[in-house]
Formats: structure tokens, sequence, C-alpha cells
């Protein structure tokens, strides 16, 4: 069990706002990557934490960026919202670079 | 740029059939497939995780098989029940990507009693 939470569960937002988005894991899952899934499509790539520096970036703007923090737990933030921004957003753990990857259960963002 | 594709992208089946789900991938300088289950509005689940030196996995009623070389993976799931309706996605890890996973868009399977 790896214990992989987000929070919030759903969120509403409008357009131009900001929003910050979190996940936490059990301690020793020390790599923390983020994805968004728009309705009906695979996952896609944002950014991967490791040991609290970021360790690789997909094909998203610099509004989007995060954190993670000693106890491993991690943040996004997204700026200026736009509507193209509603989407489902994966936090997923691993314990370490190329093992098995454990998903939380996601935050469902709209933005209006 | 590695390209993940789902075959067929919805399938539905009478409960007790066996499923068939395809994934191709286009560069097979992978380091290992997953392949993971998503219910409606929820997380994914991981089903198996196939290393680029093995050749199948099982677990239960799943299997999943992997060929590097033609760029292909397979999942079977034996005697399917209507708690097997989902979305199943497959995802390609390369190499010297820090582990991220490209994904295909998923197959949705439903399962009538």
């Amino acid at each position: 069990e790896t214990g992989v939470t987000q929070s919030p569960t759903h969120l509403i937002k409008t357009r131009g706002q900001q929003v910050t988005l979190r996940c936490s894991s059990q301690s020793g899952h020390n790599t923390v990557s983020w994805y968004q899934q728009a309705l009906g499509q695979g996952p896609q790539f944002i950014f991967q934490y490791y040991r609290e520096e970021e360790n690789g970036r997909g094909n998203f703007p610099p509004r989007f960026s995060g954190l993670q923090f000693p106890n491993y737990s991690s943040e996004l933030n997204v700026n200026a919202l736009e509507l193209d921004d509603s989407a489902l957003y994966l936090c997923d753990i691993s314990l370490g670079i190329y093992n098995e990857q454990f998903f939380g259960p996601g935050t469902r963002l709209t933005v209006l | 740029k590695q390209e993940v594709t789902q075959i067929p992208a919805a399938l539905s089946v009478p409960e007790g059939e066996n499923l068939v789900l395809n994934c191709s991938f286009t560069d097979s300088a992978i380091y290992n497939l997953q392949w993971f289950r998503q219910d409606p509005g929820k997380g994914l689940t991981s089903l198996l995780l196939i290393q680029s030196s093995q050749r199948e996995q099982t677990s239960g009623r799943l299997n999943a098989s992997l060929d590097k070389s033609s760029g292909r993976s397979t999942l079977y799931i034996a005697a399917s029940q209507p708690g097997d309706s989902a979305t199943y996605l497959c995802a390609v890890t390369e190499r010297n990507s820090w582990g991220k996973l490209q994904f295909g868009a998923g197959t949705q399977v439903v399962v009538t009693p």
C-alpha cells in the first residue's frame, strides 16, 4: 500500500486565477511526477521531482511550477489559469527513477 | 518522438469472454512498459509492469506480453467479469527520460452481464 493522497478532490476556478494542488505519500518514495489528463486522453507528463529538485519537464509552459518537500510531499502550482487547463491532475510516486509507479486518485480542476 | 497507440478505443464483450487489448509504440528503446486500469474520474491502478528484457508478465487472470522488436504489447484478461469494466491504459518508459511515462489514449472496456 503506497498511500498516495491528493487534495483537493475537486476544484473550480475562473480564468486568470492561480491554483495549488497537493500530493502526499509514504516516506521513502523520493520521486514524484505530475501528469495532466484531459477528458478522453491519456495523461501527459508535466514534470518530475527527485529528492526535492526538478529532474525533468514535459512540454508545459513556465506557469506550471512545482515543489517537493523534505517529507516527499509535493505541490503543483498553476498561474494565470486558462480554460484548457481544465483536466484531471494526477501525481505519481516511485522509489527512485525507473521503478514501478503508483498514482494518486487525482484532482479534478475546472476552469470557467 | 515516441508515440503510443491503443486499438480499439472502445470494446464491449459479454461476461465470460476473454479480453484482448493492444498497445503499440514507435520507438523500441524502452526501459519498461506498464498497464494501468482507470475507473471513471479516478486515478490509475497499476496492473502489470514488464521490463524491456521480459517477454510477459502474469497476475491472476491478467497476462501481458511484450514484443519490443515489433513495438507491441498485448494485455489478455481471461474470463471477463462486469467488474473489469474500466479504461485500460498502457504506458512506456523510455531510456534517459527520467522515468516519465508516455501513455496511449486507452481502451474503454464494457463487460455486459
